[in-house]
Order: C-alpha cells, then structure tokens, then sequence
C-alpha cells in the first residue's frame, strides 16, 4: 500500500531564514506530487505540483519554490522566510490512470510551519 | 479562475438531526472531491463524483453532483459526534499534468450530544 510522509511534522522560525520541506511517497512510482498551503481555519492553495522528476509547475508567485529530485521527493524551500509564510504545508500525491478519471489525490499529514 | 463556495461555513447541530452543506463553484468542472480534516490534521478523501448527477453514500454522509447548476450537496443523516470535523469540496479538472483542483473554505461542522 501507499503512504506518504512529510518531515518535519512542526517548525518555528525566524523570519529572514532559509526553509526546507521534505516529502517522500513509498509504494508507487511516477506519482504526480502537489504542495498545498493551508491558513488557520481556511482552505487549501496549491503552491507547485510536479508530474515528474525536475517538473515544477508553479501556481501561485512568491518566495517559496519546489523541486522533484527523485521520483517519490518532493521538496519545498525558501531562502528567506516571511510571516506570511506561517500556515500548514500539505503535500499529497495521485497517480492518475488509463481510463480511471478518479484521480485521487491523497494527503500527507502536513508540516505546520510558525514564523516568529 | 475557478471560484468555490461552501456553506455554511460553521454548522452545529445536534445528534440525530439531518443537515445538507452546499458546494457552489463558477465553471465548469469534470469532477468534485469531498474531503474531511479533523482538527490539527490532513485531510481524508471521502467522496469523487465524476458525472452530472452522480451519488456516492458512505455511512452517514451522501454526496450528490449536479454539473449543470454547478452544486454539490454533502447531506448529513441522523449526526453523530464523530462526525465532528472540517469538511471541503474540491472541484476540479483532469489535465495532462493530473487533476487541478480548486478547494472551498471549509465547512465545520460540530455535532452537540
């Protein structure tokens, strides 16, 4: 079976300062990958999704950016933080299938991000 | 752009009674997602309605999809407690680069003994 996994599960820092955020996804190959954002008590907004190895696609311009070293890691990083980066970071996986529109996309259990 | 609206937004209710939450979203799509977020957690599938008047029943909760109007009804019979959480509507398009979706404010639901 799939499982996803997202490290680390809190963080607390500084503005100015650099961030990485790892996902791995076990048991399937060549998933598409998303990162999400998600602030207090609001919906979710996806930040990249990659169809993959190298392949970002960006939705929404800021200072964060994404990268798919391998075909199950996806990363999300920052050189500076902002305040407005603090929220709750999803990454989620699916594999979409020949003649199967369902296309789940399933969630890992998120990194909630404080910058102080 | 794809605009999604949930409501209501905040719903208690009380154990036993029936209640319906409304997804509305601006253009077309090809599939809805319902999901559900316990509080401090990720978000669980639920539901994909892939066709004009598709209903999907699990338990308590039935979702319906009406592409037409553009609506998605989660309906809610006979609550529990444990029905107690956030819930999100997800409209979305399958792409060659996999399905975008487009995720309403959330819907949370508290259900009072």
């Amino acid at each position: 079976s799939q499982t996803i996994h997202q490290w680390p599960a809190t963080l607390v820092q500084p503005v100015g300062s650099p961030l990485s955020l790892e996902c791995t996804v076990e048991g399937t190959s060549n998933p598409n990958l998303y990162w999400y954002r998600q602030a207090a008590g609001r919906g979710l907004q996806l930040l990249f999704y990659s169809v993959g190895i190298g392949q970002i696609s960006s939705e929404v311009p800021q200072n964060l950016s994404a990268s798919r070293p391998q075909d199950r890691q996806f990363i999300l990083s920052s050189k500076k933080l902002l305040l407005s980066d603090s929220g709750f970071y999803l990454c989620a996986w699916s594999v979409p299938l020949p003649g199967d529109r369902t296309d789940t996309q399933y969630f890992g259990p998120g990194t909630r991000l404080t910058v102080l | 752009e794809l605009k999604v609206e949930q409501n209501p937004l905040f719903l208690s209710m009380q154990e036993g009674k029936n209640y319906t939450i409304y997804c509305n979203y601006s253009t077309t799509s090809d599939r809805l997602y319902w999901y559900r977020q316990d509080p401090g957690k990720s978000l669980e599938s639920l539901f994909v309605l892939l066709s004009n008047g598709a209903v999907k029943q699990e338990g308590r909760l039935m979702a319906s999809l009406d592409t037409k109007a553009r609506l998605s009804t989660l309906h809610i019979t006979a609550a529990v407690h444990d029905l107690s959480a956030t819930y999100f509507c997800a409209p979305g398009r399958l792409e060659t680069s996999g399905s975008r979706l487009t995720f309403g404010e959330g819907t949370q639901l508290t259900v009072n003994p």
